[in-house]
């Protein structure tokens, strides 16, 4: 059972563009959303995490969307550039009782920026 | 200060033997979970210890195993490799209890032949 869907699975854009990637969950109890970035041969890399108690949080060029009624969440990436080609997760976990440590990831997204 | 170091990075075995891979956490982590990435299954998870303890386990054969020392340097060992198995397998650390905000390592890249 797929708990967490990302969509698309890959995804081009130009240098300067708005990237965005979707994930979509089953389980209510989920309460921390992180996203990861992958570089080939690299173990993946906390780019952001939001809480359901927030709709939005933003780094940088990078942006979360939370939407708790729908159960989505969405990651922006704002002026891509080339360095940003890499592969983007989505996950979701739930803090405490018998789920510890445990996160549940989205299938991935391959994103190319082209120059 | 130092990232999740895993070792060795890659490995080679046969059908049948058993491999330990090894994780050492960041410092002053003490919960340490595993996951296995493959392109078809994507990243999945497979156990975590804290305090030694095993807290939680994923979905995979009693051929996967763990476990974690009183320095917090994990283990994790399979038996009986199939094909199957041949994956990149990471740990990741985390300093909180509940383990929410994890830090992974480059990974172990298994083949197995």
């Amino acid at each position: 059972q797929q708990q967490v869907k990302q969509s698309p699975q890959s995804l081009i854009v130009q240098k300067g563009g708005i990237s965005i990637i979707n994930c979509a969950y089953e389980n209510t109890a989920f309460d921390y959303f992180p996203w990861y970035q992958q570089f080939p041969g690299k173990g993946p890399a906390l780019l952001i995490a939001i809480r359901p108690d927030v709709s939005e949080k933003k780094e940088g060029r990078f942006t979360i969307s939370f939407n708790k009624s729908a159960k989505q969440f969405s990651l922006h990436i704002m002026d891509s550039q080339p360095g940003d080609s890499a592969t983007y997760f989505c996950a979701a976990s739930i803090k405490g009782g018998t789920s510890y440590g445990k996160l549940t990831f989205g299938q991935g997204t391959i994103l190319t920026v082209h120059p | 200060k130092a990232g999740v170091t895993q070792t060795p990075r890659y490995l080679i075995k046969t059908r049948g033997q058993q491999v330990t891979l090894s994780c050492s956490p960041i410092s002053g982590h003490r919960s340490v979970s595993w996951y296995q990435q493959t392109p078809g299954q994507g990243l999945q998870f497979l156990f975590e210890y804290f305090s030694e303890t095993q807290r939680n386990k994923g979905n995979f054969p009693g051929r996967f195993s763990g476990r974690q020392f009183s320095n917090s340097r994990s283990e994790m060992n399979v038996s009986t490799l199939e094909l199957g198995d041949s994956a990149l397998y990471l740990c990741a650390s985390s300093l909180l209890l509940a383990g929410a905000e994890q830090f992974f390592g480059p990974g172990t890249r298994l083949t197995v032949l």
